[in-house]
């Protein structure tokens, strides 16, 4: 059974840093790009980012680049996020997810991590 | 940047009823356009990809329709257990975008 499990949120100071992890397993996880998407309290959805699968090619959303990382660990099955000169407008529910079979969709996609920004 | 635009924002329907929501793109993306499902507390769920592919196991009463600039999402009669908000989300290589989402009520 193909499971993400997010962890690493919590409450941090604007300005603070944060990392991010998402441990993966029932899948072969150096095959699929993996994805970071994330949901301001009440709000809709948003990409954050994504990475390939040997983690040589990176993109992300335009109000987080600069200041988000991602990277992943193929050995650990683990995905990372590292967020840095957080804002409050960075507050959200943030879940990793991936396309089965193409890059272009998230078939499954974890329970989500808060991240709380805070003055 | 491709914006989704998604409509409409909310809906109120009986259940048996057909509901339809839209999805436009500022530019063409081909059919590289999926539909979400989204319940309070969830994560999304993978409804319908490349534009009108359902995914395995997505009851047939949920259909996907359009290509280029403009798309559909349709539920041909409602069930209590739809009653979810709705996403699109299109990918345009290197990125993606969602819709801001249709929250789907019961009358």
């Amino acid at each position: 059974e193909v499971q993400l499990v997010e962890s690493g949120g919590g409450l941090v100071q604007r300005g603070g840093s944060l990392r991010l992890s998402c441990a993966a397993s029932g899948f072969t996880f150096s095959t699929p790009w993996m994805h970071w998407v994330r949901q301001a309290p009440g709000k809709g959805l948003m990409w954050v980012s994504v990475i390939s699968s040997d983690g040589s090619n990176t993109n992300y959303a335009d109000s987080v680049r600069g200041r988000f990382t991602i990277s992943r660990d193929n050995a650990r099955n683990t995905l990372y996020l590292q967020m840095n000169s957080l804002r409050d407008e960075d507050t959200a529910v943030y879940y990793c997810a991936f396309g089965k079979v193409v890059m272009t969709q998230f078939d499954y996609w974890g329970q989500g991590t808060l991240v709380t920004v805070s003055s | 940047d491709i914006q989704m635009t998604q409509s409409p924002s909310s809906l109120s329907a009986s259940v048996g009823d057909r509901v339809t929501i839209t999805c436009q793109a500022s530019h063409d993306i081909s059919d590289f356009l999926n539909w979400y499902q989204q319940k309070p507390g969830k994560a999304p769920k993978l409804l319908i990809y490349d534009a009108s592919t359902l995914e395995a196991g997505v009851p047939s009463r949920f259909s996907g329709g359009g290509s280029g600039t403009d798309f559909t999402f349709t539920i041909s009669s409602l069930q209590a257990e739809d009653i979810a908000t709705y996403y699109c989300q299109q990918y345009e290589n290197p990125a993606f975008t969602f819709g801001g989402g249709t929250r789907v009520e019961i009358k």
